[in-house]
């Protein structure tokens, strides 16, 4: 069972429209990020959250501690956001993180 | 302010090679990782570091080594490479603080390393 469960795996959406990707984790954290890979790229942190809501212009990710979910909003998508989104929790009782598999996103202009 | 800089970028080596990845951050970050991409598999930990001459195996470290001789500086050794290595290699930093999770920084990532094994 992985640690950091993300959904969709696979997201194609039209230019404008709202998108939402999940996040679960079953393990007590510290933060959690989400990150962004464009194709044949690096790695970009986007969001780093304990608690509440964070919002970078068109982007908006919360978190619920409780109920160890997250989501990651993007308001008016557009072709440039296609890539893959990832979610990673920093372990609470060492320093490391876990990762989900990403969620492949593709924005039609 | 260069950030988490690796290098090779890209690299294809016959079984049986070793070579080393280099990683080098200048943010003055404590910790430093080593994680490995294969395709629909999330980022799996190789070995990490908390500070200058601490080193620790994380999930899929046979195959590798590591070493930190300073705060900068966190080389990736393959030994005897293999196919099963075939992947994309991500070097990492952050810093984290021993006086709250609040004074932690994000990860920062190099830019990968494709290697190839034939």
């Amino acid at each position: 069972k992985n640690e950091v469960e993300q959904s969709p795996q696979n997201l194609t959406a039209q230019e404008g429209e709202f998108i939402t990707i999940n996040c679960s984790y079953s393990v007590g954290i510290s933060a959690l990020h989400w990150l962004q890979q464009h194709p044949g790229g690096g790695i970009v942190s986007l969001f780093m959250l304990s608690s509440g809501k964070k919002k970078h212009g068109r982007l908006i990710a919360t978190i619920n501690i409780q109920e160890k979910h997250s989501s990651l909003h993007i308001t008016a998508s557009h072709p440039r956001d296609s890539a893959v989104y990832i979610c990673a929790v920093r372990w609470s009782l060492r320093n490391q993180f876990y990762f989900g598999t990403g969620t492949s996103l593709t924005v039609i202009p | 302010n260069a950030g988490v800089t690796q290098t090779p970028k890209f690299r294809i080596l016959k079984i049986g090679q070793s070579m080393t990845l280099q990683c080098t951050q200048d943010m003055n970050h404590n910790y430093m990782y080593w994680y490995r991409q294969d395709p629909g598999m999330g980022l799996k930990l190789i070995y990490y570091s908390v500070g200058a001459g601490i080193t620790d195996k994380g999930e899929v470290p046979n195959g590798y080594n590591v070493s930190r001789s300073t705060t900068e500086d966190f080389p990736l050794r393959l030994e005897l490479a293999a196919p099963s290595q075939t992947s994309v290699y991500f070097c990492a930093s952050s810093y984290s603080s021993d006086r709250g999770p609040w004074r932690n920084s994000p990860l920062h990532f190099g830019n990968g390393t494709r290697l190839t094994v034939t």
